[in-house]
């Protein structure tokens, strides 16, 4: 399978733990993207990477929030100090550069979150 | 039964018809559109893009049409198949927003046997 991978699928944790959540992007997308996206809303954008450099964060992403693509390749997402509100499906997707703007982005199938 | 927080607008259709989904935007500065398809458990997935030098694009089944004076999206489903079913979203790119799309609130579509 060489799309776009999440992991894990289901994390389960308690209010105040921290977790992270990993991206395979696919192999050639120099543009890797997260999004947050809760029941019955549409993806909403928390932060964006081309290459390894991070260009845009969201106001979303809070301080316990940090991303991370150290090599360009795959990413990670962190929350420290996890809070109920924080229980969301969190989406990877990544996307050529080439064209103006964001062109098509390829999603991965997302990893929800429930803190208790 | 639904969940408590998933207020989706739900289209109908009977299996075989055509299903016409809406969108309104607001910015009028975006210049490219896509919809994408999502099924339960799953990411959303690419089913057409139109940027705004157009007003219809057709692929597989499927036509969107552009309205930019009204801003207005729509997505068009000829023969809906029951593995149409799904929550569909559309999405744009504000010229001013770089490389990030931003996602409207869905349409739930159910198709009928």
């Amino acid at each position: 399978d060489t799309g776009v991978s999440q992991d894990p699928r289901h994390k389960i944790t308690k209010r105040g733990q921290n977790v992270t959540f990993r991206c395979d992007p696919i192999s050639e997308h120099n543009r890797l993207y997260w999004y947050r996206q809760t029941l019955g809303q549409g993806p909403e954008f928390l932060t964006y990477f081309q290459n390894e450099a991070q260009l845009e964060k969201s106001r979303l992403l809070s301080d316990r929030f940090s991303a991370e693509r150290p090599k360009g390749s795959f990413s990670t997402l962190e929350i420290q100090r996890t809070e109920q509100g924080d229980s969301a499906m969190y989406l990877c997707a990544s996307s050529l550069s080439g064209r103006r703007g964001a062109g098509e982005l390829f999603f991965g199938e997302g990893s929800r979150l429930t803190v208790l | 039964g639904e969940s408590v927080g998933l207020h989706l607008p739900t289209l109908s259709v009977q299996e075989g018809d055509n299903s016409i989904i809406n969108c309104a935007y607001s910015n009028s500065a975006s210049d490219y559109f896509i919809w994408y398809k999502q099924e339960s458990g799953k990411g959303p997935q690419f089913i057409i893009d139109i940027r705004s030098n157009m007003d219809k694009r057709q692929g597989q089944r499927v036509t969107v049409l552009l309205n930019k004076t009204v801003k207005h999206l729509s997505l068009q489903i000829a023969a809906t198949q029951p593995g149409d079913s799904a929550v569909y979203f559309c999405a744009e790119n504000p010229q001013a927003a770089g490389n990030k799309l931003t996602f409207g609130g869905g349409t739930r579509v159910l198709v009928k046997p």
